[in-house]
């Protein structure tokens, strides 16, 4: 039963830490979502990846947050330095693209608490 | 306006009932249609996909109009286990495979 991972599952920091998520997408898919969950803004997309390239990252703060591929099997979103109003969840999914739009499939989450 | 919108509820419904979810979309280019099904503190689920002569699997249905621009969501027999946050998912094929979420209704079944 192929499922996306992500690492930490929950992460505790102070303000103006560096927090590092990471994913890792179903194999064989070629797209890949960073987006946040909160409780006042719903899910909001911060990046999209097709086959490892950055191809939309218009919903993320440009000053503070990172989103890499370093290879097929690894997503990173970073956020440097965190804020308080970061505090929420991170979810990464994943899909493949195939040339219509098809489902995506959700990791569990990284429950991300700014202090 | 949203480009997804959905009554945020909470609907409480007693077990046994049969509820119904609208959602409406802005975008008419919109091709690929999902309910996705999100329980607390977990990741949304895909529920299924929404096809334009409407579709069923099990107690659930899923309808979808084009024309006015809305999906449906009809759940019979309401259990305890459907309680959860039900989101209404729209794509467009030319995005790739982007999908723009609805902010979701809460549905409580109660005992």
């Amino acid at each position: 039963d192929a499922r996306v991972t992500q690492t930490p599952r929950h992460k505790v920091t102070e303000m103006g830490q560096e927090v590092t998520m990471r994913c890792q997408p179903i194999l064989g898919h070629n797209t890949v979502f960073w987006y946040r969950q909160t409780m006042m803004q719903g899910l909001e997309l911060l990046a999209y990846f097709r086959n490892r390239a950055p191809l939309d990252d218009s919903g993320m703060p440009k000053d503070r947050f990172s989103a890499e591929m370093p290879d097929a099997t690894l997503a990173t979103l970073k956020i440097q330095p965190s804020e308080p109003r970061d505090s929420a969840v991170y979810f990464c999914a994943s899909g493949f693209w195939r040339g219509a739009t098809d489902t995506q499939y959700f990791g569990p989450g990284t429950r991300l608490t700014v202090l | 306006r949203k480009e997804v919108e959905q009554d945020p509820g909470p609907f409480n419904v007693p077990e046994g009932a049969t509820v119904a979810f609208n959602c409406t979309y802005s975008n008419s280019a919109s091709q690929s249609f999902f309910w996705y099904r999100q329980d607390c503190r977990k990741e949304p689920k895909l529920l299924m996909s929404v096809y334009s002569s409407g579709n069923e699997d099990g107690r659930f249905t899923a309808q979808l109009n084009r024309a006015s621009q809305y999906i449906s969501l009809l759940i019979r027999d309401s259990k305890l286990s459907d309680s959860a946050t039900y989101l209404c998912v729209v794509g467009v094929n030319n995005a790739g495979n982007m999908l723009t979420f609805g902010g979701g209704t809460r549905l409580m079944v109660k005992p």
